[in-house]
């Protein structure tokens, strides 16, 4: 079975230091993954995906994120967090056992410092 | 473009009374549909979905059901809700064939007391 495990809960950094939002993943098959954001009172936004093309994946705002197979990651990271970037992220991988079903992180809600 | 709607965005009932949660969605034809129910600290549960009208599949055992009477309309339905119904409900679409990228909606709050 598909699960994603989002290390932090929580995540705060001073605005214009880097981001780095943790996502592992457990998979039996090539899977597809991706982070969505939900910003408050909004709702939720794709923010990059990986469909195992290039492992490095660029999304909007200045967010990337890495697909590492050996570690089994998908870390989200921005050089230089914005005071528009607070918002909860969420890491989803594709379920193998069904061709409409995503597996949901937990989210990590994202704290911009001034 | 294309746009999603969902009403209401914030329903608080008593526990025993029915639900009906609408979400339509504008812009685009044949949309796979699906309800999601997230709650807090947790990532989104998927509870239906849909790839056609009269078609429902559902994820999860619940007290919920679904339905989709008009291709571009889909319903959200409880007959008698339970505390345990609380929760933050989001609607999405997606093109038929591409689950990866799913438009969600604004979300309506549901508390039950």
């Amino acid at each position: 079975a598909q699960s994603v495990t989002q290390l932090d809960s929580h995540v705060s950094v001073s605005e214009g230091t880097p981001v780095l939002l943790r996502c592992n993943y457990s998979s039996s098959y090539s899977p597809s993954l991706f982070w969505y954001v939900q910003h408050p009172n909004k709702g939720l936004q794709l923010l990059l995906k990986y469909t195992s093309a290039a492992t490095l994946v660029k999304g909007i705002n200045g967010f990337e994120a890495e697909f590492k197979k050996s570690e089994t990651s998908f870390h989200l990271t921005k050089p230089s967090a914005h005071m528009s970037d607070a918002a909860e992220y969420f890491c989803v991988v594709t379920s193998g056992d069904s061709n409409y079903q995503l597996i949901w992180g937990a989210g990590t809600k994202l704290i911009i410092k001034p | 473009s294309q746009t999603i709607h969902q009403w209401p965005a914030t329903l608080v009932q008593p526990v025993g009374s029915p639900l009906s949660l609408e979400c339509t969605v504008e812009g685009t034809s044949n949309p796979n549909l699906y309800w999601y129910r997230q709650a807090a600290g947790r990532g989104l549960q998927l509870l239906f979905y849909s790839v056609g009208i009269g078609q429902i599949s559902s994820e999860v055992p619940q007290n919920l059901s679904a339905s989709r009477p008009q291709d571009r309309q889909f319903i959200l339905s409880s007959k008698k809700l339970l505390l345990s119904d609380s929760g933050f409900y989001l609607c999405a679409w997606s093109v038929v064939g591409q689950r990866e990228t799913q438009y969600f909606g604004p979300g309506t709050r549901l508390l039950v007391l």
